[in-house]
C-alpha cells in the first residue's frame, strides 16, 4: 500500500539559509500535518491543512510557512535557519480530519535536518 | 486542554514475558487515544487506536491495549515480547478543540527486551 512519502530525507544547512520539506501524502487523504521531533523528544505539532486550506497552527515559529497544494502534497519552507531546527520533521495524513470518527494519522519517514 | 503522560522512560522486558508500556490522560470530553512505534531513524508506524466501543484494542504485531476510564489509563501490552518489539513508543491523544485533529504525544517510552 502507498504511504506518506517524505523528501528528501536528509537535509544539511547552513545558519541563516533556507530549506523547503515536501510531504506526499496517502493518495485520496485529504489532510496533511506537520510535526517536529528534537533529539530525544516527543512531537510537537507544527501546522495542518485540510483540503489546501490551513486547518490549525501550533508551535511553529513565524520563520516557518507551509502550503497544500492543488494535488495535496505539501510543503514546509523554513527561512533563517538556527541551530535548534535540528530535529526530524514528519508529515502525516489522514482521510476526512473533519469527520466524526476521528480517522489514524499515518506518518511519513521524516525528514532529518541538521543545521550547522 | 488534552494530554497524555508516558510515565516510564524505559522499559525493559525478557523475551518471552509479558510486556506492558503505561499511558495515563487527561481529556475533556470523550478520549480518542492511539499509540506509535518508532523504530531508530524511521517514522511513527500505527499500532493501534480507541475511539468507542470494547475497552479492550487489538491492533497490529500482536499488541494490544486497554483502556480504562476510572483510571484514565490506556496501557499497551503484548503476552510475549519478542526481541523484535525493542523500539520507542509513543502514546497519543487526539485533541480535537480547534475543529482538526492533531495529535498530543506522550513523552515516549523506550522498550527493550532482552533475550
Amino acid at each position: 500500500a502507498a504511504g506518506v512519502i517524505q523528501s528528501p530525507r536528509h537535509l544539511i544547512k547552513e545558519k541563516r539559509e533556507t530549506a523547503t520539506l515536501k510531504c506526499y501524502p496517502i493518495p485520496r487523504h485529504d489532510t496533511v500535518y506537520w510535526y517536529q521531533q528534537g533529539p530525544g523528544q516527543d512531537p510537537q505539532f507544527l501546522i495542518s491543512f485540510y483540503e489546501k486550506m490551513q486547518s490549525d497552527k501550533g508551535s511553529i515559529p513565524d520563520r516557518f510557512s507551509a502550503q497544500q497544494f492543488s494535488d495535496y502534497h505539501s510543503e514546509l519552507n523554513m527561512s533563517s535557519l538556527e541551530l535548534g531546527d535540528s530535529a526530524l520533521y514528519f508529515c502525516a495524513s489522514s482521510l476526512s480530519s473533519l469527520a466524526a470518527q476521528p480517522d489514524t494519522q499515518y506518518f511519513g519517514p521524516g525528514t532529518r535536518l541538521t543545521v550547522l | 486542554a488534552q494530554s497524555v503522560a508516558q510515565p516510564e522512560d524505559q522499559v525493559n522486558v525478557a523475551e518471552g514475558n509479558p510486556l506492558t508500556v503505561k499511558c495515563t490522560y487527561s481529556v475533556s470530553g470523550n478520549p480518542y487515544l492511539f499509540w506509535y512505534v518508532q523504530y531508530p531513524n524511521r517514522g511513527l508506524q500505527f499500532l493501534l487506536k480507541y475511539i468507542t466501543g470494547d475497552n479492550l484494542v487489538k491492533g497490529s504485531y500482536g499488541f494490544e491495549a486497554e483502556f480504562n476510564k476510572s483510571q484514565t489509563s490506556f496501557h499497551l501490552k503484548k503476552p510475549s515480547a519478542l526481541v523484535s518489539d525493542s523500539a520507542l513508543y509513543f502514546c497519543a491523544v487526539r485533541d480535537r478543540a480547534s475543529g482538526t485533529y492533531k495529535y498530543i504525544f506522550g513523552t515516549g517510552t523506550r522498550l527493550k527486551v532482552l533475550a
